[in-house]
């Protein structure tokens, strides 16, 4: 089984809002990433997550706030976004963080900011 | 600088006919290549990948794929396309990494294949 769930499937905010979004998977992986994706481009990596500490974080404005509660899940946070923030974010996994390991996706959360 | 190269943003194939979708890259030291596919409103699925070994990758839903060194090239192939390969493509590279492994993917900007009826 390579499934990874992420909920909500679809979420419209206000600038000011606060939400979060939800990324499981139970495949014992120790790696997890956060992704943005704009249509018809491909992702781009906005945090990776090894052994449930902050491994990389690519420059990502502080609007976005990851967390890792534990091995399985992965959170975004998300507060004073910008209409421009609207994309598709997808969670992967992989069983570690190395170049060998497969990311597997989960379907996404299509966010839209208005 | 690492990179990737689609260098068809699509690509149209008649359904039973073998398919193609480019892919060339850019790394220093060997590089860990893989496909994905996306469907529409959908997150990536992972097909296949290249880490060692035969040069021809076989995958998911009959692709494979072939890697060059000489070429730096890891097309991915069909011999028979169905409609349902109707979808977005991406080739994406890891980086062997010398100073910290970030383990990051690099990804292509993506070839859109078309398989008409």
């Amino acid at each position: 089984d390579t499934e990874v769930t992420q909920t909500p499937k679809h979420l419209v905010m206000g600038m000011t809002n606060k939400k979060s979004l939800k990324c499981e998977q139970h495949m014992g992986h120790r790696a997890m990433y956060w992704y943005k994706q704009k249509a018809k481009k491909p992702p781009e990596l906005m945090f990776v997550y090894s052994y449930e500490k902050l491994s990389i974080n690519e420059s990502v404005p502080s609007r976005f706030s990851p967390e890792c509660p534990n091995s399985s899940l992965l959170n975004l946070h998300l507060h004073a976004l910008q209409p421009e923030d609207s994309a598709l974010y997808l969670c992967a996994s992989s069983a570690y963080q190395g170049v060998q390991e497969t990311q597997y996706f989960g379907p996404g959360t299509r966010l839209l900011v208005l | 600088a690492q990179s990737v190269a689609q260098p068809e943003d699509q690509v149209n194939v008649a359904e039973g006919n073998p398919l193609t979708v480019k892919c060339t890259y850019s790394v220093s030291g060997n590089p860990y290549l893989f496909w994905y596919v996306q469907y529409p409103n959908r997150g990536l699925q992972f097909l296949l990948k290249y880490i060692t070994g035969d040069n021809l990758v076989k995958g998911s839903y009959g692709f494979e794929a072939e890697f060059n060194k000489s070429q730096t090239s890891f097309h991915l192939k069909k011999p028979s396309a169905l409609v349902s390969d109707s979808a977005l493509y991406f080739c994406a590279v890891r980086p062997q990494s010398g100073s910290g492994n970030t383990g990051k993917l690099i990804f292509g900007q993506g070839t859109t294949l078309q398989v008409k009826p």
